[in-house]
């Protein structure tokens, strides 16, 4: 049972575009919300992670939108670079817990 | 500073071997981690220690899974009589115990045959 649903599984975007990746979950007991970046080869690295009193958090050139009420959250990555080519996993954790349940990844890819 | 560090970073084993993974955390973190990661996947939680202690092992598979930490600081996850589908690459964690940011190390890629 995936615990945390994301879509699209791999995305394509000319340099300059705005690819935006999206996660589901069921868990109410959940209540923060990070996104880490994989390079081949590399662990996962946190690139930014909201919490659900917020709808939505910027850092950079990244974006979190957050809707509780949906139980959804997004990543959008804009003015996006070939360097962002990554895979990307959201994640959650429950409360009190540090425990993370990552989402299945989106394969990022970004042309020149 | 020194990240999360693991070894070996590949280790190639015949079905029915033991293997011993390493992890060396971030100095000072509090809260250790593995995961195990299938190819194309997301890491899957396997344990966590606070200190030396492993207050969570509900994510290993079997009891051929091991792992300990028995000074605080690093970690060993054991599989014993390797089977094919543990193939993966190994990811271990650290953290300051703050219920935040987890630092990754590289992972160990396990290939059984």
């Amino acid at each position: 049972q995936q615990q945390v649903k994301q879509s699209p599984q791999s995305l394509i975007v000319q340099k300059g575009g705005i690819p935006i990746i999206n996660c589901a979950y069921e868990n109410t007991a959940f209540d923060y919300f990070p996104w880490y970046q994989q390079f081949p080869g590399k662990g996962p690295a946190l690139l930014i992670a909201i919490r659900p009193d917020v709808s939505e958090k910027k850092e950079g050139r990244f974006t979190i939108s957050f809707n509780k009420s949906a139980k959804q959250f997004s990543l959008h990555i804009m003015d996006s670079q070939p360097g962002d080519s990554a895979t990307y996993f959201c994640a959650a954790t429950e409360f009190n817990t540090d425990k993370l349940i990552f989402g299945t990844g989106t394969r990022l890819q970004v042309f020149p | 500073g020194a990240g999360v560090s693991q070894s070996p970073r590949y280790k190639v084993a015949k079905r029915g071997q033991d293997v011993a993974l390493r992890c060396d955390p971030i100095s000072g973190h509090v809260s250790l981690f593995w995961y195990q990661q299938a190819l194309g996947q997301g890491p899957e939680f396997l344990t966590y220690f606070q200190n030396e202690a492993q207050l969570d092992k509900s994510g290993l598979p079997s009891d051929r899974f091991f792992a300990e930490r028995p000074e605080g600081s690093v970690s060993t996850l054991k599989i014993q009589r390797t089977q094919q589908e543990d193939s993966a690459v190994y990811l271990c964690a650290s953290d300051e115990g703050s219920m935040e940011t987890q630092y990754f190390g590289p992972g160990t890629r396990l290939l059984v045959l």
